[in-house]
Parts: C-alpha cells; structure tokens; sequence
C-alpha cells in the first residue's frame, strides 16, 4: 500500500535561514508525490508536485522539493524562511486511483 | 479558471440532528470529487470519492454518507449526528485523467454538541 510519512511533528526556523520539511514514501512503482501548505482554519494549497523528471521540483512561494529515489525521500525546502511561511504542511502520495494519501502533517513555525 | 466552493464554512449542531454539507466546482466538467476529514488539526482522512455522477466510493464505514446529484455537486450528509462527527471536513477536486493535483475548498468546522 502506498503511504507516506513525515517524521517531525514540529520544525523551528529562524527567518532569513534555510528550511526543511522532511518526507519519506513507500510506494510500488513509480511515486507522484505532492506538498500542500495548510494555514489555520484554511484548505490545503497546492505547493509543487513530483511526477517524472528533474529529481528538484520548483513550487509556489519560492518552495522546492528534491525527489531522492535511493533514499525514498521527497524533502521540501526553501533557502530563505519568512514569518509567513509558518503553517502546516503535509506531504501525499496519489495511489492508482486517484487518491491522495497524505502523512500526519509537520507544523512549521519561523519565528523573526 | 476553476474555483471550488464549499459552504457553509461554521457548524454547530446538536447531537442527533441531521448534516447537509455541500461543494460544487465551478470551470471543469467531470472531475474527481472527495471528502476528507480532518481532526485535531492534523491527519486528513479520506472519506468519500466519487469518479462520476451517482459514483460513490467509501473509504471508511461510519455514520456519514455522501451523495453526487450533479456532475460538479458533491454532498455530504448524515442523519444522525454523533459527537464524533465533530472536525474539519473538506472538499476537493481533480481533473480525471493523470496525476494531477488535488485542489481542495476551504473547509466546513462542524462541532456536534
């Protein structure tokens, strides 16, 4: 089964420096995986996707994401955090059917 | 372009009563439609989907059911509410063929009192 998981419940990022939001996914066959940011009280927004290609995908909002097949991992990062940029984030997988499988979230906070 | 809407964006019901949430989308033609819920602010569950007009797909058995009257109209109801059904529900959408995005609305909080 197809199923993705994000190990830090919370990351902490002073603005101005680099951020990482960690991934990692069991998938058979080949992976579309998906970032969305979600701010309080909102729905998900689509950041960036996987499907093919350039293992560094390039999002909205300056985000990027590297797709690391050995490592099974699709890791989203930013060099430059923003107060803004706080909010939860959840990566997800689309499984055969169309659905998207999502992990447990990781709450981002950037603090000045 | 296409625009999701979902309404109304805050519920409060009492226990027992009956649920009529509903999303249409707007500037696409036979999308994918799901229901998702999320509770305590975090994970996202999967409850409903649906590929096309009256196709409706399960993902978990509870005391929520969802209806697709119209090609871009997806509703989700209950007759009895439980206090469990309090959270965070979601619509979204996707175009049918590929590997494409989810696009979600903005949510409904229901709290079952």
């Amino acid at each position: 089964a197809q199923s993705v998981a994000q190990p830090e419940d919370q990351v902490n990022v002073a603005e101005g420096n680099p951020l990482t939001v960690k991934c990692t996914y069991s998938v058979s066959g080949n992976p579309y995986l998906f970032w969305y940011v979600q701010y309080p009280n909102r729905g998900l927004q689509f950041l960036l996707k996987y499907i093919t290609g350039d293992n560094l995908v390039k999002g909205s909002y300056g985000f990027e994401a590297e797709f690391n097949k050995s490592q099974t991992s699709f890791h989203l990062k930013k060099p430059s955090a923003l107060v803004s940029d706080s909010a939860l984030y959840f990566c997800a997988v689309r499984d055969r059917g169309g659905k998207l499988i999502f992990g447990q979230g990781t709450e981002l906070s950037v603090k000045p | 372009s296409q625009t999701i809407h979902q309404w109304p964006a805050t519920l409060v019901q009492p226990v027992g009563s009956p649920l009529s949430l509903e999303c249409t989308v707007e500037g696409t033609s036979n999308p994918n439609l799901y229901w998702y819920r999320q509770a305590a602010g975090r994970g996202l569950q999967l409850l409903f989907y649906s590929v096309g007009i009256g196709q409706i797909s399960s993902e978990v058995p509870q005391n929520l059911s969802a209806s697709r009257p119209q090609d871009r109209q997806f509703i989700l109801s209950s007759k009895k509410l439980l206090l469990s059904d309090s959270g965070f529900y979601l619509c979204a959408w996707s175009v049918f063929t590929g590997p494409s995005p989810l696009h979600f609305g903005n949510g409904t909080r229901l709290t079952v009192t």
